[in-house]
C-alpha cells in the first residue's frame, strides 16, 4: 500500500528552466508534507515543507504547491541549476488516534543538463 | 557536514547475527530518527526518540529495537538478521519533537547481510 507516490522515477531538465517534481498521496490524515534532496553517498537534506492549511510555500528557488482536493503536491525549482541534480523525495506526516505515520515516496531522480 | 555522526560507516555480517548502529545527533538536538533505505526503495521511517523517550514509531520490525541514552546519542539494534535487512540506515536529528521539523541526516551506515 503505497500511500505516498512519486510516479516519475526520473526527470531531465535544461539548465535555467523550471523543474517540476510531483507527489501524490492517498491518506487524508496527512497534515504536513516535506521535500528532501539526496546526493549519492550522502544523507538526505531537508528542502522545504508545507502545512496542510496552506497551498503554497516558497523558499528562494524552491516552491511547494499543495492541492488537498487532488491529494497532490509539487515542487518547483526555478531556475534549475546543474547542482540541483539529485534524487528528490517527498514525505507526508500525520497522526490519527495516537498512530503516527511518516511516509516517504520512492524518489525522483532529477538531472539538470548544462 | 550535517553535524550528525553515524558509526560504523560499513558493516558486513551474516544471517542470524545481531548488530548495533550508533548515532550522535547535532549538538542541541533532542530528537533522533532512524530510517532504512533498501535497494530500489524509498526511505522508510523506523522510529523516533525525543529526549530519551520513544515519540513515534513507523515500520520497525520486532527484530529491531532502538534507544536514546541520557547523552542523547542513539543506538539501533538489529537482531536475527536476514538477507533482506541489507540496506542503508540513516539517522537524523532535530531540535524539536515534531517529525515535520527540519531534520538533519547523517551519512548513513551501509549494512550488508551475507
Amino acid at each position: 500500500d503505497q500511500q505516498v507516490k512519486q510516479n516519475s522515477p526520473s526527470l531531465s531538465v535544461q539548465e535555467g528552466r523550471i523543474s517540476i517534481l510531483n507527489c501524490d498521496y492517498t491518506n487524508s490524515m496527512f497534515d504536513y508534507f516535506l521535500w528532501y534532496k539526496k546526493y549519492p553517498a550522502e544523507g538526505p537534506t531537508f528542502l522545504i515543507s508545507i502545512s496542510s492549511i496552506k497551498d503554497k510555500n516558497e523558499d528562494g528557488r524552491f516552491t511547494v504547491f499543495l492541492n488537498k482536493s487532488a491529494k497532490h503536491l509539487s515542487l518547483h525549482i526555478v531556475p534549475s541549476q546543474p547542482g540541483d541534480s539529485a534524487v528528490y523525495f517527498c514525505a507526508a506526516s500525520g497522526s490519527t488516534s495516537g498512530t503516527y505515520k511518516y511516509i516517504f515516496g520512492t524518489g525522483t531522480r532529477l538531472k539538470v543538463l548544462a | 557536514d550535517s553535524g550528525v555522526t553515524q558509526t560504523p560507516k560499513h558493516l558486513i555480517t551474516a544471517t542470524g547475527q545481531r548488530v548495533t548502529l550508533r548515532c550522535s545527533p547535532r549538538s542541541g538536538d533532542l530528537s533522533v530518527y532512524w530510517y532504512q533505505q533498501s535497494l530500489d526503495q524509498g526511505l522508510q521511517f523506523l522510529i523516533q526518540y525525543y529526549n530519551g523517550e520513544e515519540r513515534a514509531k513507523g515500520n520497525i520490525l520486532e527484530r529491531f529495537s532502538a534507544q536514546q541514552f541520557p547523552d542523547l546519542h542513539s543506538e539501533l539494534n538489529l537482531s536475527s538478521l536476514e538477507l533482506g535487512d541489507s540496506a542503508l540506515y540513516f539517522c537524523a536529528s532535530s531540535v524539536a519533537q515534531f517529525i515535520y521539523n527540519e531534520q538533519f541526516f547523517g551519512p548513513g551506515t551501509r549494512l550488508t547481510v551475507l
